[in-house]
């Protein structure tokens, strides 16, 4: 059975650092591009990026570039994602998800069950 | 940037066949998804490259396209149905973007 399991909620203040996980299980890790998605508050879905586990290759949206970084631990087939100075507007649910490799534009055939993160001082 | 249109909200009673669409200008070349997100849950893909069902979908679930919008129709609509559904597709060979979203009520 495929599955994503995600860590737990985190409560951070303005301008900590803070890196959650997404460690899957049931299939071939470096077959699957890791993806994270935001859904703030009320709100709708968000791409934010994802990483290729078989050679580290991470592609961006340009709204979150720079303001996160997306890795992953083959060994231990867990995806990351971690801010190094967390804003107010970074409270959200984060979900991960897998996307298979392929030029043909696969979907998100598989998720987590996400992490809250609240940011507030 | 590139935006998927859908409508913020619908309403369908049950048993009836309700749809929802989804427009952006780079639809007709390419594959969207479709998932269904209820609340304090996951979103689960129910449709994908355009029309295709995951197994473990149901068979009231069906998805088409015409030109730049694709539709996700629902057939004898039930009352677990309603959830917020959002289509999805690829701003480039590597960047996603997400419709806004629509809340499927069903009364």
């Amino acid at each position: 059975e495929v599955q994503l399991v995600q860590s737990g909620p985190e409560v951070k203040k303005p301008g900590e650092s803070l890196r959650i996980s997404c460690k899957a299980s049931g299939y071939s890790f470096t077959n699957y591009w890791i993806t994270w998605v935001r859904q703030m508050p009320g709100k709708g879905l968000e791409w934010m990026g994802k990483i290729d586990p078989s050679n580290s290759y991470s592609a961006y949206s340009p709204s979150f570039e720079g303001h996160i970084i997306i890795s992953a631990d083959n060994a231990i087939s867990t995806g990351y994602v971690q801010w190094t100075s967390l804003k107010a507007s970074d409270t959200a649910i984060y979900f991960c998800a897998r996307q298979a490799i392929s030029p043909f534009g696969t979907p998100f055939d598989s998720w987590g069950q996400g992490t809250l993160v609240t940011v507030s001082s | 940037s590139y935006e998927l249109t859908q409508p913020p909200s619908m309403s369908v009673s049950p048993g009836q066949t309700g749809s929802i669409t989804c427009s952006g200008d780079k639809l007709g070349d390419q594959y969207a998804s479709w998932y269904q997100q209820k609340p304090g849950q996951s979103p689960v893909l129910v449709i994908y490259q355009n029309t295709k069902r995951p197994s473990g979908i149901p068979e009231r679930f069906s998805g088409s396209k015409s030109g730049n919008t694709v539709t996700l129709t629902i057939s004898g609509t039930q009352p677990i149905d309603e959830a917020d559904y959002f289509c999805q597709a690829w701003d480039s060979s590597t960047a996603v973007v997400f419709g806004g979203g629509t809340k499927l009520t069903v009364l």
